[in-house]
């Protein structure tokens, strides 16, 4: 069983709805992470948060908003998203950001329609 | 530009049939190499970091290995349960992102 849980495993929402993707880690790490995955395309870092702040937004639009509220716990805010934005958006924790390795939930299918 | 790049991109092998996946990276300043494994509908389950070249890992019927340039993923006398979707990553110093690969999609037919 991975340590990183995510939820719900499956979306499928239209453009004008607005729904929330969660994750919580039960590993005791500091850093936690958002990526996206789309077919046959390396996955894509989102956004980093390190001790609940955040370090790194790699220009995402506005209609994916993050939010961490402890180190234990990772939410991605979705509104008027795109049928492009539709793939495996996966959430991953780390001890910290220095050169540990990255633990990664099974990810939630998003479907935009 | 891509700073990882794996190769092949699928493998179809048979049971017992030992073959390499390769990883190639074109970053300076190396601070590690991650390998992962991720199978369908789930997310990539971690297998090995290498931090210098000549540094090997193993684990059960893998082996990783890395040179300056390149870090190759043996699988020896693979098992269909070994079927799965290989990732290799990169870190730089000074900087904590990863960048992946796209992965090698191997297949290990009974």
């Amino acid at each position: 069983e991975t340590g990183v849980t995510q939820t719900p495993r499956h979306l499928v929402m239209g453009m004008t709805n607005k729904k929330s993707l969660k994750c919580e880690q039960h590993l005791g790490h500091n850093a936690m992470y958002w990526y996206k995955q789309s077919a046959k395309k390396p996955l894509e870092l989102m956004f980093v948060y390190s001790l609940e702040e955040r370090v790194e937004n790699n220009s995402v639009p506005s209609r994916f908003s993050p939010e961490c509220p402890n180190s234990s716990h990772l939410f991605l805010h979705l509104h008027t998203l795109q049928p492009e934005d539709s793939a495996l958006y996966l959430c991953a924790s780390s001890q910290d950001t220095g050169n540990s390795p990255l633990h990664f939930g099974n990810g939630t299918r998003l479907t935009v329609t | 530009e891509d700073q990882v790049t794996q190769s092949p991109e699928a493998l179809r092998l048979q049971e017992g049939e030992s073959s390499s996946l390769n990883c190639s990276y074109t970053v300076s300043g190396l601070r590690g190499l991650f390998w992962y494994r991720q199978d369908p509908g789930k997310g990539p389950e971690f297998l090995f970091t290498l931090y210098s070249a000549g540094e090997e890992k193993e684990k059960e019927r893998l082996k990783a290995t890395l040179t300056k340039k390149e870090s190759f993923l043996h699988i020896t006398a693979p098992k269909p349960e070994d079927s799965a979707t290989y990732l290799c990553a990169v870190r730089i110093i000074n900087d904590y992102k990863l960048s992946f690969g796209a992965g090698t999609t191997v297949t290990v037919r009974a």
